[in-house]
């Protein structure tokens, strides 16, 4: 096991379009979560999974953002009619449930330009 | 509410010379701290953590950090500099230490002068 996958890894797409984004956490996490960074700042909670349940939606989640985690293994993050505004890097990472931010396993993120 | 804020946005330091990156906390219960470092084009890796146990911790890369409750304060640092050191550092705080979300500070880019 490689750690937590995202792709892509850059996404350029202009406003208005639909994107998705992949994640593959660490196999034997049960916990998947998706922060979203913008420049200058540090990451910030959109949303987590325990297995393939959604238990908690950030309100910077706007009812255009969309996340699944159809069988407990990889997510998806699907952003519709994209804005200027949603451009930044998309992080996720996974964990065992009952660990805290030390158990945390973090990908290198997918950045996204909206243009 | 737990919040953390980062005293300096950019800390630049001769290598060799000691790293001081500031924290300060927020909690309403007695909080879970942590440093992560996120090298350009790499995942946020963890550099430290306090979990109300010893107050110095220490982390990796010979980093160190001191929680001390009656500043709310959990400043990172190191004795020496050294190129690779340079990246952006992230304080991070969670009500307890397995809360299943995590809340960052806005980041402090650490830049080494050789």
């Amino acid at each position: 096991d490689t750690g937590v996958s995202q792709n892509p890894r850059h996404k350029i797409t202009k406003r208005g379009q639909n994107v998705t984004f992949r994640c593959d956490p660490i196999s034997e996490h049960n916990r998947l979560y998706w922060y979203r960074q913008t420049l200058g700042q540090g990451p910030e909670f959109l949303t987590y999974f325990q297995n393939e349940a959604q238990l908690e939606k950030s309100r910077l989640l706007s009812d255009r953002f969309s996340a699944e985690r159809p069988k407990g293994s990889f997510s998806t993050l699907e952003i519709q009619r994209t804005e200027q505004g949603d451009s930044a890097m998309y992080l996720c990472a996974s964990s065992l449930m009952g660990q805290g931010a030390d158990g945390y396993t973090f990908g290198s993120g997918t950045r996204l330009t909206v243009v | 509410a737990q919040s953390v804020t980062q005293l300096d946005s950019h800390v630049s330091v001769s290598e060799g010379t000691p790293v001081l990156l500031r924290c300060n906390y927020s909690s309403s219960y007695s909080p879970s701290l942590f440093w992560y470092v996120q090298h350009p084009n790499k995942g946020l890796q963890l550099l430290l953590k306090y979990t109300s146990a010893a107050t110095l911790v220490k982390g990796i890369n010979g980093f160190e950090a001191e929680f001390k409750k009656s500043e709310t304060s959990f400043h990172l640092t190191k004795p020496s500099a050294h190129m690779s050191d340079a990246a952006e550092y992230f304080c991070v705080v969670t009500p307890y230490s397995s809360a299943s979300k995590i809340i960052f500070g806005s980041g402090t880019r650490l830049s080494i002068r050789p």
